[in-house]
């Protein structure tokens, strides 16, 4: 199968602990996306990058969270000191026109 | 800033009956339109776009058409089934060559299809 896959899948955490999260792209494509989705909403945008290059980063992505894409290839997002207002769905998407998403990790921090 | 705004949920239909969702949008630029499905246990899909007014995008017995004039983008099918019970989100995306063509999402709206 050659979809965006995500890992881990779920992650339970205690508050204030770090995690971080990976993606693997659809070979070909040069654009990844980060986004999260709450419980009753669609998804918001996080970061995008075109290649290993971090071109935007939305306000929603507090000093806390880290995303890197070292090289043009997978990505990890990283959120430090987890809160509970942290809890959601955390998704990916690469696109070289059409976005295509990962499953997504479900994040509960307790 | 962009925005997408999608009618409140959730709807129920019976098999068979017509389904309209509702959506319109708020853009700075000429974004292209998309609706995106997710059904139960399953990631985000594509389900149709069009990238100009006057377009009409359909799949799977769904379609919607870009109206520029009412800023709006509304899903339509026939005759609904019982697998089409799902979310349903409306987006917009700048595809413009370079540009960062991050999607703005509405609320998403849930149907459900009894038998």
């Amino acid at each position: 199968d050659t979809g965006v896959s995500q890992n881990p899948r779920h992650k339970i955490t205690k508050r204030g602990q770090n995690v971080t999260f990976r993606c693997d792209p659809i070979s070909e494509h040069n654009r990844l996306y980060w986004y999260r989705q709450t419980l009753g909403q669609g998804p918001e945008f996080l970061t995008y990058f075109q290649n290993e290059a971090q071109l935007e980063k939305s306000r929603l992505l507090s000093d806390r969270f880290s995303a890197e894409r070292p090289k043009g290839s997978f990505s990890t997002l990283e959120i430090q000191r987890t809160e509970q207002g942290d809890s959601a769905m955390y998704l990916c998407a690469s696109s070289s026109n059409e976005q295509f998403f990962g499953p997504g990790t479900r994040l509960t921090v307790l | 800033g962009d925005s997408v705004t999608q009618m409140e949920g959730p709807v129920t239909l019976s098999e068979e009956a017509f389904l309209t969702i509702n959506c319109t949008y708020t853009a700075t630029g000429y974004p292209s339109l998309f609706w995106y499905v997710q059904y139960p246990g399953e990631g985000l899909q594509l389900l149709l776009k069009a990238t100009k007014a006057d377009d009409k995008g359909s799949n799977k017995g769904f379609e919607a058409t870009y109206r520029k004039e009412t800023t709006s983008f509304h899903l339509e099918k026939g005759s609904v089934q019982v697998s089409d019970s799902a979310v349903y989100f409306c987006a917009l995306s700048d595809l413009r060559t370079g540009a960062n063509s991050k999607l703005t999402f509405g609320k998403g709206i849930t149907l459900s299809v009894r038998p």
